[in-house]
Formats: structure tokens, sequence, C-alpha cells
């Protein structure tokens, strides 16, 4: 069956940095592209980024854009996104999701249970 | 990338229906089928219920049905259950080449 653990989380300080990693088993991960998505607390979902199966095609979303990079490394079926700059409103759950198609059909078919990223100084 | 526009909160009497709208633009919900509804209850992550405006995943109850008009998606349930009450988001693909989710809709199961 299809599984996606999240680690990385934590707590870190305005400005700096985080890795984010998805460790993806059950399916053929090279086929498929993937998603990242977030909740603040108590708030609503928000998507962040999509990478094609073969990491070719990258979008992000505007709050992203620029601090942000999502990558894979197939050999490991491990995705990942670099959180650069952070900030106090990327405080979240962060959420790795698979796309039924490799370059990205748009749907979340399957969620991980997420990580919780805090930015505090 | 402004949010779909949902309603805060919905409800119904078990086995009542119920139907949750979710409004965007051209750019998203009305230029695309690529509309897609999640479930999600508190502590828990989100999970697929319609895809492409109206299709179910393999083994979802049929209770659950989603259609389109214009810019408005809309998600129906029928014979509310307990177990329905729950947090749904709506999202759709953009012009953009990204997705963009609604702001969700808290459903209460009188």
């Amino acid at each position: 069956q299809v599984q996606l653990v999240e680690s990385g989380g934590g707590v870190v300080q305005p400005g700096r940095s985080l890795r984010l990693s998805c460790a993806a088993s059950g399916f053929t991960f090279s086929d498929y592209g993937m998603h990242w998505v977030r909740q603040a607390p108590g708030k609503g979902l928000e998507w962040v980024a999509i990478i094609s199966y073969d990491g070719s095609n990258k979008y992000y979303a505007d709050s992203v854009k620029g601090r942000f990079t999502i990558s894979r490394a197939n050999s490991k079926n491990t995705l990942y996104l670099q959180m650069n700059s952070l900030r106090a409103e990327d405080t979240a759950v962060y959420y790795c999701a698979k796309d039924p198609s490799g370059d990205g059909y748009n749907v979340l078919e399957y969620w991980g249970q997420g990580t919780l990223v805090t930015v505090s100084s | 990338q402004s949010a779909l526009t949902q309603p805060a909160s919905v409800s119904g009497s078990p086995g009542q229906s119920i139907t949750i709208s979710c409004t965007g633009t051209s750019s998203d919900v009305g230029g695309y089928s690529s509309v897609s509804w999640y479930q999600q209850h508190p502590g828990k992550a989100p999970k697929l219920m319609i895809y492409d405006v109206s299709n179910r995943p393999s083994g979802l109850s049929n209770r659950f049905s989603g259609s389109k008009s214009g810019n408005t998606a809309s998600l129906t349930i029928s014979g509310l259950q307990a177990e329905d009450e729950a947090d749904y988001y709506c999202s759709s693909y953009t012009s953009s080449s990204t997705l963009v989710f609604g702001g969700g809709t808290k459903l209460t199961v009188l």
C-alpha cells in the first residue's frame, strides 16, 4: 500500500533554513508527480509546490516562490522541500502528497501524515 | 492565486443531503475540469473524495458526488452520517499551472 512519511520538521528561527523529506513506498516513485501542501495551525490547506516524475518541471505558490525549492531523489524514493529565509507565516504542518500522473494531474491522491514546522525566535 | 470561495460552515441532520459550493474564476474552476474535493477529520491528513469534478476514487461511497456549473463547483453528500462530520476543501488547477484550494467548509451533522 502507498505510504508517505514526512520528516525534518521542528522549531527554527526566522530567516533560517530547513529541509523536509518525504519517504515514499508502496508504488514506483519515479513514475509519479509529487506535491507539498501546508496547513497553518487552525487554518485551511495551502498548496505549496509540485514536481514532475523526473524533476524536469516544478511549480510553486507565489507565497514561497524564490524561497522554497522542491526536489526529488528517485534512487532513494524521497521527495524534498528546501525552505530558506523562513518567516513566522511559514509555520504549518507540511504534507507531501502523490499525484496520479507523472507530469502532475493536480490531484492529491495519497497524503502523508505531515510534519510540523514552527518558525519562531 | 486567490483562494476559492467556500461557505465557512454547513449542517444537516442524519439521512439528509447537503451541498457545499466552491466558487472560483474562469482562470481556475471555470476553465478546467480539474476540480477535486478533500475530507479532513480533526488531527488527520486530508483524504481525496472527488476528482475531475465528479469522479470518485475506487471504493468510495456513492453518497458523495460532485458537479460544476460555470465558475462554481459543488460537492453533495446524500444520506448524511455522523462520520461525515469533517472539514471539506475543494481545489482546482489554475492557468498558472498551479493548484489552489478553497478556504474550507466545516460540516456539522446535527
